[in-house]
């Protein structure tokens, strides 16, 4: 079947633009996370939902981040008034958030250049 | 928050031979991921692994969850393994987030 996917593949934009990217996860996973991962790290948790609600918000690292998924499948994570410090990969994942922690599948990232 | 180690970080294999990535955690977990990054930066799954051992062809992975460490186990390599390897682990909280460590980088020489 199909895995999680994300769109645009890249993203290039100017300090101070909004940029929105869009994951769809796996089909019937209830649980959507967001990462973020910088050159030479590993990636690290932004946002986490189960269904449609952001049941942790707490790795967004300012107002600037907010991330919606208003019908619980796809998600669009948005950026305003873009920063340098913004650049990296932005990874999704899904997982079907059965009873307990569950496999986490990632989707192959947006990457994100802030001029 | 758990904390994630992992060593090597860097490998330099010749073809065919074996390794052993290590990761250690600093508390018990519910959820243990071994991935995969290749060079275009897609994370592929290769273990979903709290306890016990699990092998898929020529990979192999243990999780002794007591001692809080896992082992990843490359045997025959091969160029293709060539990548980032990432151990990634949930210790327990509502939002079931994954914390990473800071990955191994494998090159498989010809």
């Amino acid at each position: 079947g199909a895995g999680v996917s994300q769109t645009p593949s890249n993203k290039v934009t100017e300090k101070g633009k909004y940029v929105e990217l869009r994951c769809d996860p796996i089909s019937g996973h209830t649980a959507l996370y967001w990462y973020r991962q910088s050159l030479g790290q590993g990636p690290e948790f932004l946002i986490y939902f189960q269904g449609t609600g952001a049941a942790d918000d707490s790795g967004l690292p300012n107002d600037r981040f907010f991330a919606v998924r208003p019908e619980g499948s796809v998600s669009t994570l948005k950026i305003q008034r873009t920063e340098r410090g913004d650049s990296a990969v932005y990874l999704c994942a899904s997982s079907p958030q059965l009873a307990g922690a569950n496999e986490q599948f990632f989707g192959p990232g947006t990457r994100l250049t802030v001029l | 928050g758990i904390q994630v180690e992992q060593s090597p970080p860097d490998l330099i294999l010749q073809e065919g031979a074996n390794s052993t990535l290590r990761c250690n955690f600093s508390d018990s977990v519910n959820n243990l991921q071994w991935f995969h990054q290749n060079p275009w930066g897609q994370l592929i799954n290769l273990f979903y692994i709290p306890s016990g051992t699990k092998q898929n062809g020529r990979l192999s992975a243990t999780t002794v969850a007591t001692e809080r460490y896992s082992l990843l186990y490359i045997s025959s390599s091969q160029t293709t393994d060539s990548g980032v390897y990432f151990c990634a682990a949930y210790s327990g909280g509502s939002n079931y987030k994954l914390t990473f460590g800071k990955g191994t980088l494998l090159t498989v020489n010809p």
